[in-house]
């Protein structure tokens, strides 16, 4: 099985910074890299999916990239409703796990 | 616009098998890989499989012996049972529809269900 692993577990920052979070595959998986946000309560949302493809409706200040074996899930600009938890998943081979979770608060 | 519901019991009892519903609406069974996704208490996010419109299905290997899942296309609905469940298995389920390998774009609300005597 493909492991995931986010870094960092969690971060604080304010609004109007720029946010990085990496996501690293235990073995390589080309482009089939998704991210997800979860607030609390509430049912995860896909941002991205193929490393760096916004999915409908995502603010571009979300962006992706990497490949391989390294990639990294971008805030510009971080916002009041972007304050959530962030998972990455593999979408390269069965079973398609998940990160496990970068926790975004306030500073 | 596809909406997912969950729905079964919120309360199931040691060794014995817990059963959930996925309910679709606003679009089409067909074509399309269906996924279960749990999440324990204050945990991430695990995957448990996916069936195929057409019957066809992937287990998580750490849940395979427990799992079986099921897809009923004129009803609209696929389906979840994982036997001899422990408290290990208390989490909020998440039925999700999977565009592989592009991701969950659709995602029921979740629902909890609690494994206790």
């Amino acid at each position: 099985d493909i492991q995931m692993t986010q870094s960092p577990s969690s971060l604080s920052a304010s609004v109007g910074d720029r946010v990085t979070i990496t996501c690293r595959a235990s073995q390589t998986i080309s482009v089939y890299l998704n991210w997800y946000q979860q607030t609390p309560g509430k049912a995860p949302k896909l941002l991205i999916h193929s490393a760096s493809t916004l999915h409908s409706g995502v603010p571009s200040r979300f962006s992706g990239s990497g490949s391989g074996t390294e990639f990294t899930l971008t805030i510009s600009s971080l916002q009041s409703e972007d304050f959530a938890t962030y998972y990455c998943q593999q979408g390269y081979g069965a079973p398609y796990s998940f990160g496990q979770g970068t926790k975004v608060d306030v500073k | 616009q596809v909406r997912l519901q969950e729905s079964g019991p919120g309360l199931v009892k040691p060794s014995e098998t817990l059963s959930l519903t996925c309910t679709i609406s606003g679009g089409t069974i067909t074509s399309k890989y269906w996924v279960w996704v749990r999440q324990p208490p204050g945990k991430g996010l695990e995957w448990i499989g996916y069936i195929y419109y057409n019957g066809g299905t992937n287990y998580s290997p750490s849940l395979k012996s427990r799992v079986t899942m099921s897809v009923d296309s004129s009803k609209s609905l696929f389906s979840l049972r994982l036997s001899s469940v422990t408290a290990a298995d208390t989490a909020v389920y998440f039925c999700a529809r999977w565009i592989s390998p592009y991701g969950l774009d659709i995602w029921g609300q979740g629902t909890t269900v609690v494994v206790s005597s």
